[in-house]
């Protein structure tokens, strides 16, 4: 099946610093969404995505769409403690607007 | 703004019982999604709806049944548990149009021992 690799698994950063995580695929996707997990809580939409080369913004977030339809970034701006929790990026397969794909996630602690 | 109810939030079970796992939402979405969720596998989708009697297989069926009887609802059952079947379960739902946005519930933790 169509699977996402989201890079990397795990950071651990200062606070104030900047992150970047990313996400890549084989396969092209009509839309990319980027969740955050917080502890204990389901996913919630941060950001979506649906046109190649767009550049969205939620605060001090930023998301990409890249122009080749198979891959993503966020970045995050001086990241603050509240950031701490899991992002996982998905994607709606081009054809299979039913299920999205999501990549393993990357767990990101933001140390005070 | 109940959005995605799951209950029980919690279960500890023995190997070879049976529970369901109840998911209810009030956004009036025809799709509805069962996840489980494990440490460095992210979110495995086990059985998807895509309206009031439908039902799918997802990635990792095995184990597993659902029924969708009412729109609103979505039932995840285990009929023989497993201890490969402790996790954390995650009900999603969506409107049927456009965005993909998915809304989910708070997740289930299930103990099977």
């Amino acid at each position: 099946g169509q699977q996402l690799n989201q890079s990397p698994q795990s950071m651990f950063i200062q606070e104030g610093e900047d992150v970047s995580m990313n996400c890549t695929s084989s396969s092209i996707f009509n839309t990319w969404l980027w969740y955050k997990q917080d502890p204990g809580e389901g996913p919630v939409l941060l950001i979506a995505l649906y046109k190649a080369g767009e550049l969205t913004s939620n605060g001090r977030l930023t998301a990409q769409f890249g122009i080749t339809r198979k891959d993503s970034f966020l970045n995050i701006s001086a990241s603050i403690p509240s950031d701490v929790g899991i992002y996982f990026c998905a994607g709606q397969p081009v054809g299979g607007s039913e299920k999205l794909v999501f990549g393993k996630g990357t767990k990101l602690t933001v140390n005070p | 703004n109940a959005g995605v109810t799951q209950t029980p939030k919690f279960r500890v079970l023995k190997t070879g019982q049976s529970m369901t796992l109840l998911c209810a939402q009030d956004m009036n979405h025809e799709y509805m999604y069962w996840y489980r969720q494990d440490p460095g596998m992210g979110l495995r989708l086990i059985h998807y709806s895509v309206g009031e009697g439908t039902t799918a297989k997802g990635e990792v069926p095995d184990g597993y049944n659902v029924s969708r009887l009412k729109k609103q609802n979505f039932l995840l059952g285990l009929e023989s548990a497993a201890p490969s079947q402790t996790s954390v379960y995650f009900c999603a739902s969506r409107d049927y149009r456009g965005t993909g946005e998915l809304f989910f519930g708070e997740g289930s933790r299930l103990t099977v021992l």
